[in-house]
């Protein structure tokens, strides 16, 4: 059974810093895209970064292009996320979810999520 | 920035057809997907690729893409299917990936 298990959200001061986990169990990790997608209280879900198989290849939404950076240890299982310089609209739930390779082919379309874990940044 | 736009209700009574509407530049040329999330729940994945629908996901539910459009379909839409609705695509260069702002589908 496919498993992701997000930790590290917290509560942290604007300018602060945190680092989010994402353990994975159930599937060959290293053969998948991995995504992290967050969810402001009551709002949308919007895509924030993903990663391909070896971590060569990183994609930022723009809002966070600079203070975030996605990274992976496939030895671990894990996906990370790392977040600086955070602001009051970066609260949210953050998801790890992992792509699809089914078919012969591997995407990085968001198919397993996590539960997520809450990041709140706020004074 | 690229986006994706979709209605922020639908209200449709159980047993009747419920349409959802995401529209966005790069359709034509970019796969449409289809999230549905229930209150305190992650997301779930109904439709892929347009028109293809997971395994274990009721073939009550059904997608397609026409142009700028994609259109997610459920007939006779039943209670347990009230939740928001994600559309997910990517921008042309293909690196960016967004999600529609999200409908709410009320089944009453």
């Amino acid at each position: 059974e496919v498993q992701l298990v997000e930790s590290g959200g917290g509560l942290v001061q604007p300018g602060g810093s945190l680092r989010l986990s994402c353990a994975a169990s159930g599937f060959t990790f290293s053969r998948y895209w991995m995504t992290w997608v967050r969810q402001a209280p009551g709002k949308g879900l919007e895509w924030v970064a993903n990663i391909n198989q070896d971590g060569s290849e990183k994609y930022y939404v723009d809002s966070v292009k600079g203070r975030f950076t996605i990274s992976r240890d496939n030895a671990k299982n894990s996906l990370y996320l790392q977040l600086n310089s955070l602001k009051a609209e970066d609260t949210a739930v953050y998801y790890c979810a992992g792509g699809d390779c089914s078919g012969g082919s591997c995407s990085s379309v968001p198919v397993s999520w996590g539960q997520g874990t809450l990041v709140t940044v706020s004074s | 920035s690229y986006e994706l736009t979709q209605p922020p209700s639908v209200s449709v009574s159980p047993g009747q057809t419920a349409r959802i509407t995401c529209s966005g530049d790069a359709l034509p040329k970019k796969y449409a997907y289809w999230y549905q999330q229930k209150s305190g729940q992650a997301p779930v994945l109904v439709i892929y690729e347009d028109s293809k629908r997971p395994s274990g996901i009721p073939e009550r539910f059904s997608g397609s893409s026409s142009g700028t459009m994609a259109t997610l379909t459920i007939s006779g839409a039943q209670v347990e299917d009230e939740a928001d609705y994600y559309c997910y695509s990517a921008d042309s260069s293909g690196n960016q990936r967004v999600f529609g702002g999200g409908t709410r589908l009320t089944v009453l």
